[in-house]
């Protein structure tokens, strides 16, 4: 079946520096992605989305960047700071009024 | 804050107990869904409500009943559980349905431990 978020599960970053984390979907056909952060004992919270017809999207210390040719996605957060420590999770849309979450990449903030 | 509180936090409950989760949002939205979220795996969509109309039911056990009364409240009321249905449930809401719509706000979730 399709499938998306397809994430490494940690990433460990010293403080201060950038994160890139990535995420990969199998169906060709989805047309908008989002990241969700996920703090410890909260629940997800919206970063940023983008469209299948753009491939880079900003936002404040965030930035996304979409390649539909070999169906990837990345956040990047510029400047890592310890609030940034979290579960990061990719869903996409195809067509379809469900959202499909990955599995999440935990990112780690290291002083 | 995100407007969509849950309770309880935490609930823990025999295999034969009846309890319910409840779900309030406070950003005028039309939709509500609720997620299953359990160790080491994705999000699991269970069902959506738009305008208090359930439109997804994505396979859930009937042990698992949700409740719409109105679009500000969403319950999910729980009976004859089973243990590896422990995990976090979570609410969310959005202005509506559909593409382009995609930022659900969640609620912080709740705890279940089924014993």
């Amino acid at each position: 079946g399709e499938s998306v978020g397809l994430h490494l599960p940690t990433l460990s970053v010293q403080e201060g520096d950038n994160s890139i984390i990535n995420c990969a979907y199998s169906n060709s056909a989805s047309d908008y992605f989002i990241w969700y952060k996920q703090e410890s004992g909260k629940g997800p919270q919206f970063i940023i989305d983008i469209r299948s017809n753009m491939d880079k999207r900003q936002g404040q210390r965030v930035t996304v960047l979409l390649n539909k040719t070999v169906k990837h996605l990345s956040l990047q957060i510029a400047a890592t700071q310890p609030g940034d420590s979290a579960v990061y999770f990719c869903a996409d849309y195809f067509g379809n009024e469900k959202l499909t979450f990955g599995t999440g990449t935990r990112l780690t903030i290291i002083p | 804050e995100t407007g969509v509180t849950q309770t309880p936090r935490h609930l823990v409950m025999g295999m034969t107990n009846k309890k319910s989760l409840k779900c309030e949002q406070h950003l005028g939205h039309n939709a509500m869904y609720w997620y299953k979220q359990s160790a080491k795996k994705p999000l699991e969509l269970m069902f959506v409500y738009n305008f208090k109309e359930q439109t997804e039911n994505n396979s859930v056990p009937s042990r698992f009943s949700p409740e719409c009364p109105n679009s500000s409240h969403l319950f999910l009321h729980l009976h004859t559980l089973q243990p590896e249905d422990s995990a976090l449930y979570l609410c969310a809401s959005s202005q509506y349905i559909g593409l382009g719509t995609g930022e659900l706000f969640f609620g912080e979730g709740s705890r279940l431990t089924v014993l």
